[in-house]
């Protein structure tokens, strides 16, 4: 049972332009979603971080945005570097035992072409 | 400069060994967590410690243990009995606030020859 769905494997967009990365999630109990970015080889390192009474977080360029009726979250990179080229992880944490534990979805491949 | 510490980097096995991945933390977290990268499966959760001297199995533990004696160390061992172990593993360990979220180590990736 997947409880945290990245839809789309990859993402292509042009320098300069927004990416927007989708995330979606079936638990109700969850309360708070993070989305970290990963190169090959290393670690995922923590991007922007909303909680579940917010429905806008901003931070430079990352804006995150959480719509807790649909279950969906979103992550708008503007404008797009070719530096943001990486993995993108949404995570999200709560649910019935606050142990700390995050659930990852698939992760989205995103392409930023010069 | 505080933060998660992996070794080796890459790990070869023969089957049928247990190996074990090293991590250590100095960053005072009380919680870490092992999680496994596999290509379009995202990151799965192994094991986790919320406290030294206890532990929970997470969503795959088959096939693993793990040990928190000290606040800064969180091995994994891989046993034979883990029937595909060829993977990047990854250790994080989380600060009381969500606001950040988990640092991760750089990984080990764990191939079975």
């Amino acid at each position: 049972d997947q409880q945290v769905k990245q839809n789309s494997p990859s993402l292509s967009v042009q320098e300069g332009r927004i990416s927007i990365l989708n995330c979606d999630y079936t638990n109700s109990m969850f309360d708070y979603f993070l989305w970290y970015k990963k190169y090959p080889a290393e670690g995922p390192t923590f991007l922007i971080s909303i909680s579940s009474i917010k429905d806008k977080n901003e931070d430079g360029r990352f804006t995150v945005f959480l719509n807790k009726s649909a279950k969906h979250l979103s992550l708008h990179i503007v404008p797009s570097q070719p530096g943001d080229s990486a993995v993108y992880f949404c995570a999200a944490s709560g649910g019935s035992s606050n142990t700390g534990k995050l659930i990852f979805g698939q992760g989205t491949t995103l392409q930023v072409k010069p | 400069d505080g933060g998660i510490t992996q070794s080796p980097k890459y790990l070869f096995r023969k089957e049928g060994q247990n190996v074990t991945l090293s991590c250590e933390q100095n960053l005072n977290h009380d919680a870490m967590y092992w999680y496994r990268q596999d290509p379009g499966q995202g990151l799965r959760l192994i094991y986790y410690s919320q406290i030294v001297n206890d532990f929970q199995k997470g969503d795959i533990a088959e096939g693993y243990s793990v040990s928190r004696e000290k606040k800064e160390s969180f091995p994994l061992t891989v046993t034979s009995a883990q029937k595909n172990p060829t993977a990047f593993y990854l250790c994080a360990s989380k600060e009381n606030d969500w606001d950040y979220g988990y640092t991760f180590g750089s990984g080990t990736r764990l191939t079975v020859v």
